[in-house]
């Protein structure tokens, strides 16, 4: 069963141009969510976070966007570069599970020139 | 640079070795974990070290064996493993296991079985 899945394996974006990156989930206890970027040989890199009290967190050139309604959050990077080429995971977690991080399957972002 | 630490980068081990697998990290946080990575699968949770005691077991098969000999550091022993056990083995490590905190990882060590 899984709760949090981002349905696009890869996606292909020009530099400078936006990334959108999706993520959905269907347990209703999870009330913190994050963004990781893995590099290849590294171990997930955190981003951004966004807990369920707000809809909208930034920072610098990436954005999150939580719909709690629609159970869907989504990572913005403005503008993108060839540097944020990575795989990137969603991750929640919820106060009952406290730090046990569930995580998406993940999607493989590659910033063209 | 991570600020969580992990040796050795790579393992082979054959499935009769004892080895062990180590995590460092200096920030004061209180909360460490092992994760276990498939290629092309999302991290999976394996065990969860709060203020030095061990709070979760995801039903990790006895072979794996951790240990939290103080605050800042996590082993795990291995005994015993089998070929579907090569992976990549990631710690990480978060300020508390209160709610609304990152977890920051190491890069983790790559596991291979003969």
């Amino acid at each position: 069963d899984q709760q949090v899945k981002q349905n696009s394996p890869s996606l292909s974006v020009q530099e400078g141009r936006i990334s959108i990156l999706n993520c959905d989930y269907t347990n209703s206890m999870f009330d913190y969510f994050l963004w990781y970027k893995k590099y290849p040989a590294e171990g997930p890199t955190f981003l951004i976070s966004i807990s369920s009290i707000k809809d909208k967190n930034e920072d610098g050139r990436f954005t999150v966007f939580l719909n709690k309604s629609a159970k869907h959050l989504s990572l913005h990077i403005v503008p993108s570069q060839p540097g944020d080429s990575a795989v990137y995971f969603c991750a929640a977690s919820g106060t009952g599970t406290a730090s046990k991080l569930t995580f998406g399957t993940g999607t493989r972002l590659q910033v063209t020139l | 640079d991570t600020e969580v630490t992990q040796t050795p980068k790579h393992l082979v081990m054959g499935m009769t070795n004892k080895k062990s697998l180590k995590c460092e990290q200096h920030m004061g946080h209180r909360a460490m974990y092992w994760y276990k990575q498939k290629a092309k699968k999302p991290p999976e949770l394996m065990f969860v070290y709060s203020y030095e005691k061990l709070s979760i077991n995801e039903s990790v098969p006895s072979r794996f064996s951790p240990e939290c000999p103080n605050s800042s550091l996590l082993n795990l022993h291995l005994h015993a493993l089998q070929p579907e056990d090569s992976a990549l083995y990631l710690c990480a490590s978060s300020y508390d296991r209160g709610g609304n905190q990152p977890q920051h990882f190491g890069d983790g060590t790559r596991l291979s079985i003969l």
